[in-house]
C-alpha cells in the first residue's frame, strides 16, 4: 500500500522567503508527526497531531515554525522568515493508534531536504 | 529532559563480523524503546522495538536487541553483519506519560559500515 508521502521532495529558498512542506499520511493513521534531522542535531522532535486533539507542539524551536492538520489527514508544516540553520532534512511520520499507545511503529515518510541559501 | 545516548557515531566492520551498538536513555519510568535503521536513498524503517514482556527481542533481518532496566539500556546485536547491512541505525524512545503524546526520541546515529 501507498506509504507516507512529502512534498516537495527538495527545496532552496532564500534567507527570509516563508516554506511550506506538505505531508500526506497512510491513510487510516490518526496520529502524524514532524521531525527534523540535521547534521549534528540527530533527529528532532518537532510537533505531534492526534485526531482532534489539541497537537503537541513542544518540539518546535521557534515560533517562526508553525503546522496544521487539515480533516485530520494532511498536514503541512510552515517556517516563517527562513534562516540557515532552518537547513535540515524535514521527515514527517504517522502511526495508527490514540494518545498512550506510544509502541505503535511510526511510519517515515521520505523527507523534504530544505536548504537555505 | 529525556535523552537517548549512542556512544558509537561510526563502525566499520567485516563482513561476518559480530556488531554490538550500544543504546542508553535517562528515564526511570515507562518506556518503549525502538531501533530504526536508514539505508543509503532509502526512508527510517522499523528494525525492532520493546514495549513488554520479553526484554530480548528479534526484529527483522537477523537483529535483535535487550533491553535492561537497570542500565537503562536497549543494545542493538547481530551475530554476523552482511554488507547490505551498511546503513545508519537509530535508537528511539518513547516516553509513557499515560497517553499525552507518542513523540520519540531519538539518539544522534550510529553508521555501520560493512566492508566486504
Amino acid at each position: 500500500g501507498a506509504g507516507v508521502s512529502q512534498s516537495p521532495s527538495n527545496k532552496v529558498t532564500e534567507k527570509g522567503k516563508d516554506v511550506e512542506l506538505r505531508c500526506d499520511p497512510i491513510s487510516g493513521h490518526t496520529a502524524l508527526y514532524w521531525y527534523r534531522q540535521s547534521l549534528g542535531q540527530g533527529l528532532e522532535f518537532l510537533i505531534y497531531f492526534q485526531g482532534n486533539s489539541a497537537p503537541d507542539k513542544s518540539g518546535l524551536p521557534s515560533d517562526r515554525f508553525s503546522a496544521e492538520r487539515t480533516g485530520g489527514s494532511v498536514s503541512t508544516l510552515t517556517i516563517q522568515r527562513t534562516q540557515q540553520e532552518d537547513s535540515a532534512v524535514y521527515l514527517c511520520a504517522s502511526s495508527y493508534g490514540p494518545p498512550g499507545t506510544g509502541s505503535y511503529e511510526q511510519y517515515f515518510g521520505p523527507g523534504t531536504r530544505l536548504t537555505v541559501t | 529532559a529525556q535523552s537517548v545516548s549512542q556512544h558509537n557515531h561510526h563502525v566499520i566492520l567485516s563482513e561476518a563480523a559480530s556488531l554490538e551498538l550500544g543504546c542508553n536513555y535517562s528515564y526511570g519510568g515507562t518506556v518503549n524503546l525502538f531501533w530504526y535503521v536508514q539505508y543509503p536513498g532509502q526512508h527510517l524503517q522499523l528494525l525492532l522495538k520493546y514495549f513488554s514482556g520479553d526484554p530480548l527481542v528479534k526484529g527483522i533481518k537477523g537483529f535483535e536487541a535487550e533491553f535492561i532496566k537497570s542500565k537503562f539500556s536497549f543494545n542493538l546485536r547481530k551475530p554476523s553483519v552482511q554488507w547490505s547491512d551498511t546503513a545508519e541505525y537509530f535508537c528511539a524512545v518513547n516516553v509513557d506519560y499515560g497517553g499525552a503524546t507518542n513523540k520519540l526520541i531519538f539518539g544522534t546515529g550510529t553508521l555501520l559500515a560493512v566492508q566486504p
